[in-house]
């Protein structure tokens, strides 16, 4: 079935570091793909979309760009700050499937 | 728009009560989703609803376990009885249709002692 795989965290960075957060899917149709953020205590807050190949999604300096040829959806950011110490997790819909397939999620620290 | 509204925030039981969570979707969203998160298994998918309806109840672990959704909105998620592995966060979620992105709720946090 349709599913995602991110890398396993937790990761650690220094402020100002450059951030890759890897994720993969499978799919039998041709989904959109999606990265969220979770703050301690928070819910799921969408951060990027990409509804087809080679899209773009951006958002508070995060970018992620939709790769059919090697089905990935990588989270990147410059330069991080303290503040996007959060818990990041890849996600993707298709019409074929009425719910939305979660990854295990990757715990990001940002050390000042 | 307040966004999914959860209630309550946090909850402390003791095992073998009866456990009521509570969501109200963004209004107009015509599809809702009950989660558990927990260390050992993440983000696990319990039941949704289109348009009121139970599509896919399959993530629900139990008997134990019971949700509704008697209008577009607001829907239950219920215990009965109650047991220390339940202890967890409970996510609401609302979308429209399509592939549009999910809205979650802040959580229920379970605590069943």
């Amino acid at each position: 079935g349709d599913s995602v795989t991110q890398m396993e965290g937790p990761v650690t960075l220094s402020e100002e570091a450059f951030l890759t957060i890897n994720c993969t899917y499978t799919a039998t149709g041709y989904p959109s793909l999606f990265w969220y953020v979770q703050y301690p205590g928070e819910g799921l807050q969408l951060l990027l979309k990409a509804t087809k190949a080679d899209d773009k999604g951006s958002n508070k300096g995060f970018e992620a760009t939709y790769r059919k040829e090697t089905t990935s959806f990588h989270l990147e950011k410059g330069s991080v700050q303290v503040s996007d110490s959060a818990v990041y997790f890849c996600a993707l819909a298709t019409y074929n499937n009425n719910d939305m397939r979660f990854g295990a999620g990757t715990r990001l620290t940002v050390k000042p | 728009d307040a966004g999914v509204i959860q209630s309550p925030r946090h909850e402390v039981t003791e095992m073998g009560q009866e456990v009521t969570l509570r969501c109200k979707p963004i209004s107009g969203h015509n599809s809702l989703f009950w989660y558990r998160q927990t260390m050992m298994r993440g983000l696990e998918l319990l039941i949704y609803f289109n348009n009121n309806v139970p599509i896919d109840d399959s993530g629900m672990p139990e008997d134990r376990f019971s949700a509704k959704m008697p209008n577009a909105s607001f829907s239950t998620l219920k215990i009965q009885p109650s047991e220390p592995r339940d202890s967890a966060v409970y996510f609401c979620a609302s979308r429209t249709g399509g592939v549009g992105g999910y809205t979650f709720g802040s959580g229920t946090r379970l605590t069943v002692v």
